[in-house]
């Protein structure tokens, strides 16, 4: 079984400074990993997915996430952020094996992007 | 366009009523998925199904029954609605073997 850690339940920060969203999981099996972003009053959209091969993954909005097996952690990071930013986000995991295709959603994390 | 559609996007309803979503993709993907989000936004898988064929039931109440006409199609249909089914619902559909995508969801409303 998989399980998520999103330790952070809100982030306040300033407009055009940077930020990192933190994510731990834990599973018996390798893992895919992903970050989904929910803009309020709105549905969940993919930020990005780490499959295999290189451990820095880059997605959407100039959002990008490192992979780190020995510290089972996916952190999202942006260099930047805008007021459009303000949104929830959600790391997930799915196991590789074929009877373990359903997402586990950690708890979201409220950015708030303040002026 | 859209690629994972839902409706209705509101549904608000009496307890004790009978109500469906209904999710369709068009991207083509063979599974399909109901997710919940409650109100502390915590999401959680409720439904898989496979080519019509279900999949995952993840220990939801019997008064929830989806239902799959074909693989594009994956309704959700709930009876005797309590107050407690007030959330969000998510449908999502699978690409290859690990990215789901999801529609913009259905926010219910139990009175």
């Amino acid at each position: 079984a998989q399980s998520v850690t999103q330790l952070d339940s809100q982030v306040p920060v300033f407009e055009e400074a940077p930020v990192e969203l933190r994510c731990n999981y834990s599973s018996s099996v390798s893992v895919y990993l992903f970050w989904y972003v929910q803009y309020p009053n709105q549905g969940l959209q993919l930020l990005l997915k780490y499959l295999s091969g290189s451990t820095l993954v880059k997605g959407i909005n100039g959002f990008e996430a490192e992979f780190n097996k020995s510290q089972t952690s996916f952190h999202l990071r942006k260099p930047s952020v805008h007021i459009s930013d303000t949104a929830e986000y959600f790391c997930a995991v799915t196991g590789r094996s074929y009877n373990t295709d359903k997402l586990i959603f950690g708890t979201g994390t409220r950015l708030q992007v303040f002026p | 366009d859209t690629a994972v559609s839902q409706t209705p996007k509101y549904l608000v309803t009496q307890m004790g009523n009978d109500k469906s979503i209904k999710c369709e993709q068009n991207l083509g993907h063979d599974t399909m998925y109901w997710y919940k989000q409650d109100s502390k936004k915590f999401l959680k898988i409720m439904f898989s199904y496979n080519n019509k064929e279900l999949i995952i039931n993840e220990t939801v109440p019997n008064r929830f029954s989806p239902k799959s006409p074909d693989k594009a199609h994956l309704n959700l249909h709930i009876n005797s609605l309590e107050l407690g089914d007030s959330a969000v619902y998510f449908c999502a559909s699978r690409e290859g073997r690990e990215t789901q995508y999801f529609g913009p969801g259905t926010r219910l409303l139990v009175l």
